[in-house]
């Protein structure tokens, strides 16, 4: 069975740093997709980030950034100078071809950005 | 392009009562997938729909059931309700079926059973 965890239940970070919420994942698929969603206080979940897993280079969108290591099953999210708007539910979550696209979610993680 | 329409957005109904809840996606998507998120359980898969056909169900009693229109429009009820049943139901949307395609998610509906 897939499984995403995500270890982090809650954390903060001052406004304009940098903070990375972990993620590890277990799965014997060898072509698989995972994803960072922000679920905001309105609830709309929003993709924030995907990376293929056959792709080396780490994907990256603006302040936001992955550290993929396909060994160790570990797809960390970085965000940059962090702002107020970032505060949310960040969730991984996975997806492979025999799930026929249903995502596979961690429990997420609370952060919050403090002015 | 509107996105994915979830209505209603809150819903209290008594136990043992079924409920419908119903999914717009947006315009030309065909894949349509539900999801039940609890504080304990977290985001749980319960099914997904592709051009009016059940593509894949998580692992859920046959009380939950869903179906798809023509227009790509999605319903799914619930019947004899529990109290475990109170979630947030959210669905999603994308173009076509695949590992890669985006998901595009609507503000959910929230239900309460007492």
């Amino acid at each position: 069975a897939q499984t995403v965890t995500q270890s982090q239940p809650e954390m903060s970070v001052q406004e304009a740093e940098t903070v990375t919420l972990s993620c590890t994942y277990d799965t014997s698929e060898s072509n698989y997709y995972l994803f960072w969603y922000k679920q905001p206080p309105s609830r709309q979940m929003i993709l924030v980030i995907r990376q293929e897993a056959y792709k080396q280079q780490n994907a990256t969108e603006n302040r936001f950034s992955v550290n993929f290591q396909k060994a160790a099953k570990s797809f960390s999210l970085k965000i940059s100078d962090s702002q107020l708007g970032d505060t949310a539910m960040y969730f991984c979550a996975f997806r492979y071809g025999g799930s026929q696209g249903n995502l596979i979610f961690g429990k997420g993680t609370k952060l919050s950005v403090k002015p | 392009k509107a996105g994915v329409t979830q209505t209603p957005r809150y819903l209290i109904k008594t136990r043992g009562q079924q409920v419908t809840l119903s999914c717009s996606p947006i315009s030309g998507h065909r894949s349509v997938s539900w999801y039940q998120q609890t504080p304990g359980q977290g985001l749980q898969f319960l099914f997904e729909y592709f051009s009016e056909t059940q593509r894949n169900k998580g692992n859920f009693p046959g009380r939950f059931s869903g179906r798809q229109f023509s227009n790509s429009r999605s319903e799914m009820n619930v019947s004899t309700l529990e109290l475990g049943d109170s979630a947030l139901y959210l669905c999603a949307s994308s173009p076509f079926q695949g590992m890669n395609t985006e998901a595009f998610f609507g503000q959910g509906t929230r239900l309460t059973v007492v």
